[in-house]
């Protein structure tokens, strides 16, 4: 199994450019997970879906962020404009629908914001 | 919030038993005990979970006290590969989310 995959791994760009970040869920999962890993506030969940469809954005910081699921098979995570505080790890995750599933993380994007 | 209290860091020699605690007082009947474990670098990975019983799989065993108010993730031989962020989590199975706290830093000494 390929896993979950995100791309790209890292990306550095500047303030007040646009940024999007990707991820493609194990196929057949169908919850999907945005989390923001900092050092100062640890592993936030930002938002998730169930059967491409957003349930709790609560976490998404603000709206310079949005997330996208289009398919089952592909969601975007977009910061526009970015800033530096947006520096840190996106993780994506998967997993099949229901409570307690257990939860399948890609490698992450690292952002850095200059 | 996170539901759940674990020490900040813990050393444990290579090839000893790595007992990680972890209390969560508040802990609801319905809710279970799930431990995932973040390689520097990587994604969290799911370890192992459990409601009262004791519970042991490849990875890990997983000891609950009666009164469920804590629980000791052991990982029965830890090797350097073992060197992580191990997260302890209460959660429901009416949960898709998963709140993760600070977790246990754990170092395997060689």
């Amino acid at each position: 199994d390929a896993g979950v995959i995100q791309s790209p791994r890292h990306e550095v760009t500047e303030m007040g450019q646009e940024v999007t970040l990707r991820c493609k869920p194990i196929s057949g999962h169908n919850s999907l997970f945005w989390y923001r890993q900092t050092m100062m506030r640890g592993l936030e969940l930002l938002i998730y879906f169930n059967n491409n469809v957003p349930i709790d954005d609560s976490g998404m910081p603000e709206d310079r962020f949005s997330a996208k699921m289009p398919n089952a098979s592909f969601s975007t995570l977009k910061i526009q404009p970015s800033e530096p505080r947006d520096s840190a790890v996106y993780f994506c995750a998967s997993s099949f629908y229901g409570g307690g599933n257990e939860q399948f993380f890609g490698p992450g994007t690292r952002l850095t914001v200059l | 919030d996170a539901k759940t209290t674990q020490p900040t860091s813990m050393d444990c020699a290579e090839g000893r038993a790595a007992n990680l605690p972890c209390n969560h007082s508040t802990i609801s009947g319905n809710e279970y005990v799930y431990w995932y474990r973040q390689i520097h670098s990587q994604g969290p990975q799911y370890i192992i979970h459990g409601l009262k019983n004791n519970e042991t799989n490849e990875m890990a065993s997983l000891i609950i006290t009666e009164d469920r108010k804590s629980s000791t993730l052991i990982l029965p031989h830890a090797t350097l590969r073992d060197t992580a962020v191990y997260y302890c989590i209460v959660r429901s199975l009416r949960d898709d989310k998963i709140i993760f706290g600070k977790g246990t830093r754990l170092h395997i000494l060689p």
